[in-house]
């Protein structure tokens, strides 16, 4: 079955621990992204990666990493959470192409909370 | 200025009906994409329909229909037809230049029996 898969659907964190959210599709797909979404703000990009180890910052990047190793996985790193980051995260992938349809294909989210 | 505007925070709907949810964009790229995205109360997005900046034709898909006025830069989403289940947030969205996407804060929809 073609599907997103993000690790920890939720998760609850103290202030200045390190964590990691993982995604992984298995459609071949080259194009990956983040977002977060927030009560009336919408969703609004993390990061995104046409490629393996090409990254780009979206919308807001700040106090996020992201990796791109491997085609199928595209994690995203929390170095030091504050609880403004606490949100509802998803992972996104698509086949790419600046012409294409580009349709992205989410996964089931994860709630984090920072305390 | 917002990438991706719709100004209806909640929107009402008999069952049987049909409903136009509102989208505007902005955008001076010629080459940019259009989507809706249907979210559930649990919580998933699910992809509804697409509109390409050169496509000559509106989109439909099923019930769905993309009502794409390019002059006035909007892309307004028809769902004939209403049925309980079309009870959601309706998010649209614009994928702009090498892709990176926007979003809008998101429609609620409430189909009545």
């Amino acid at each position: 079955e073609a599907q997103v898969t993000q690790n920890p659907r939720y998760l609850i964190t103290v202030t200045g621990k390190k964590l990691t959210v993982t995604c992984s599709q298995n459609m071949n797909h080259e194009y990956m992204s983040w977002y977060r979404q927030d009560p009336g703000l919408g969703l609004r990009q993390i990061y995104y990666s046409m490629n393996v180890e090409v990254t780009d910052k979206g919308d807001v990047p700040e106090g996020y990493k992201v990796s791109r190793k491997e085609k199928r996985n595209f994690p995203l790193i929390l170095e030091s959470p504050s609880p403004n980051q606490t949100s509802l995260y998803f992972c996104a992938s698509s086949s790419g192409g600046t012409l294409a349809k580009n349709i992205q294909y989410f996964g089931a989210g994860t709630r984090l909370s920072v305390l | 200025a917002q990438k991706i505007t719709q100004t209806q925070p909640g929107m009402f709907v008999q069952e049987k009906e049909a409903v136009t949810l509102d989208c505007t964009y902005d955008t001076s790229d010629p080459s940019y994409g259009l989507f809706w995205y249907k979210q559930p109360s649990s919580g998933e997005m699910i992809f509804l329909i697409y509109q390409g900046s050169y496509d000559q034709q509106n989109a439909t898909e099923g019930r769905y229909s993309l009502n794409f006025q390019k002059a006035r830069k909007s892309a307004n989403l028809v769902i004939s037809a209403s049925q309980l289940g079309d009870s959601a947030m309706y998010f649209c969205a614009m994928r702009e230049g090498h892709n990176q996407f926007y979003f809008g804060t998101g429609t609620s929809l409430t189909v009545i029996p």
